[in-house]
């Protein structure tokens, strides 16, 4: 069966990095877009930016520009998302999801992964 | 890219039809038919309830019907039921090759 298995939850100071990993498992991986999406406590959700699995190819959101990378090892069917320079703001749940064939057709999620930025 | 526009809460009784409204722009769902809707309870992470407007993925209801006019796009939810009760999320393509999500809507069963 499909399984998204994100990395758990972070602490971080502001200014620091913060990487999180999304384990795949129950599907070719290489064949998905991975999607990262973030939901501050108490609001909506907030699109990321996508990863083509198979050539390493991101998409960002412009709100991210600059700050967050994307990363994946094929021999782990692993994806990551690095966000840097973080702040207060970037305090939120982050969830990696697949999509199945195309256009933001969500199918399978992670669990989420909380990163706490605090002083 | 300014969020999508949602109504904040949106109430039924068990049985009853009712409709959440996405409002866009030209940019987003007014150029593009990628409109997908997800629900999500609390603490969880949100489900994939229709995409590409209308098309229900396999295992979901077919309560759930989608819907777009211009730069709005709407999900209906018939036969309310309590299981129904959670968060629902618009997301759109834009014409920025990027996705923008909706500010989200409580749909409550009372």
């Amino acid at each position: 069966q499909v399984q998204l298995v994100q990395s758990g939850a972070e602490v971080k100071k502001p200014g620091a990095s913060v990487k999180v990993s999304c384990k795949t498992s129950g599907y070719t991986f290489t064949r998905h877009v991975i999607h990262w999406i973030r939901q501050a406590p108490g609001q909506r959700l907030e699109w990321i930016g996508w990863i083509v699995v198979g050539d390493g190819n991101p998409r960002f959101s412009q709100n991210f520009q600059g700050r967050v990378t994307f990363s994946r090892d094929t021999s782990a069917n692993t994806v990551y998302m690095e966000l840097t320079s973080l702040e207060s703001g970037d305090t939120a749940v982050y969830y990696c999801a697949r999509e199945w064939s195309t256009w933001l057709d969500l199918d399978f999620w992670g669990q989420g992964t909380l990163v706490t930025v605090s002083s | 890219q300014s969020a999508l526009t949602q109504p904040a809460s949106v109430s039924g009784s068990p049985g009853q039809s009712i409709t959440i409204s996405c409002t866009g722009t030209r940019s987003d769902i007014g150029r593009y038919n990628y409109v997908s809707w997800f629900q999500q309870h609390p603490g969880k992470a949100p489900k994939l309830m229709l995409h590409e407007v209308s098309n229900r993925p396999s295992g979901v209801s077919d309560r759930f019907s989608g819907s777009k006019s211009g730069n709005t796009a709407s999900l209906t939810i018939s036969g309310l039921l309590a299981e129904d009760e959670a968060d629902y999320y618009c997301a759109s393509y834009t014409e920025s090759d990027s996705y923008v999500f909706g500010t989200g809507t409580k749909v409550t069963v009372l």
